[in-house]
């Protein structure tokens, strides 16, 4: 199957400053991006869709100023969680679209102190 | 109301027995896709098996395989001869139409015992 990578795997980060997490379709380009949360023993929440050349689509609940997604070419789409708090402490996956299946990154864990 | 529920939190399964993990669905739109993907300690999300709306037979590969029964919307996976390295989480996920997101269940936590 194709091959999704996110960078980085693990980050710790203080309140307030603002991460940035990257998301890579390695061998096939991705017009459609998506973007999870997990919380501990939850289930996978989208946070936005990610267009290519466009602005994200983002889920009820989900503030747009806070999670800002950019997804500037076919391999790539950033998430950057700004001014970050404890609460976000959680893992985010990205995921690509592919014909009819899903190729998920192996996500990253963010830990905010 | 719930589009995927996986009615069973967690499930444990002697190794080389058969387990099926329990999968309804709720969507009114006539094409739609089934998933389901695995979630190992690591956080990777692994899929397993498709299912799509109109197909006829029930989806297959190697020791997992998909009781789809669409009158009842259910998509139950089977999976085949437990092994020690089937322990994980697995979720059940559904895209409806032509919209590409996927929405996902609770998931069922798989034990399987030596």
């Amino acid at each position: 199957g194709a091959v999704v990578s996110q960078h980085p795997s693990r980050v710790i980060c203080k309140s307030g400053t603002s991460v940035k997490i990257e998301c890579r379709s390695l061998d096939f380009q991705a017009t459609t991006m998506f973007w999870y949360r997990q919380f501990p023993k939850q289930s996978l929440m989208l946070m936005a869709t990610s267009n290519e050349g466009s602005k994200a689509t983002y889920e009820q609940g989900v503030e747009k100023d806070k999670f800002l997604i950019n997804h500037a070419s076919l391999t790539l789409s950033t998430l950057t969680v700004t001014s970050a708090h404890p609460e976000d402490s959680s893992f985010y996956i990205c995921s690509a679209a592919g014909g009819h299946e899903q190729y998920f990154g192996p996500g990253t864990r963010l830990t905010v102190t | 109301a719930q589009k995927i529920t996986q009615t069973q939190p967690g499930m444990f399964v002697q190794e080389k027995e058969a387990v099926t993990l329990d999968c309804t669905y709720d969507t009114s739109d006539p094409s739609y896709g089934l998933f389901w993907y695995k979630q190992p300690s690591s956080g990777e999300m692994i899929f397993l098996i498709y299912q799509g709306s109109y197909d006829q037979q029930n989806a297959t590969e190697g020791r997992y395989s998909l009781n789809f029964q669409k009158a009842r919307k259910s998509a139950n996976l089977v999976i085949s001869a437990s092994q020690l390295g089937d322990s994980a989480m697995y979720f059940c996920a559904m895209r409806e139409g032509g919209y590409q997101k996927v929405t996902f269940g609770t998931g069922t936590k798989l034990q399987v015992i030596p």
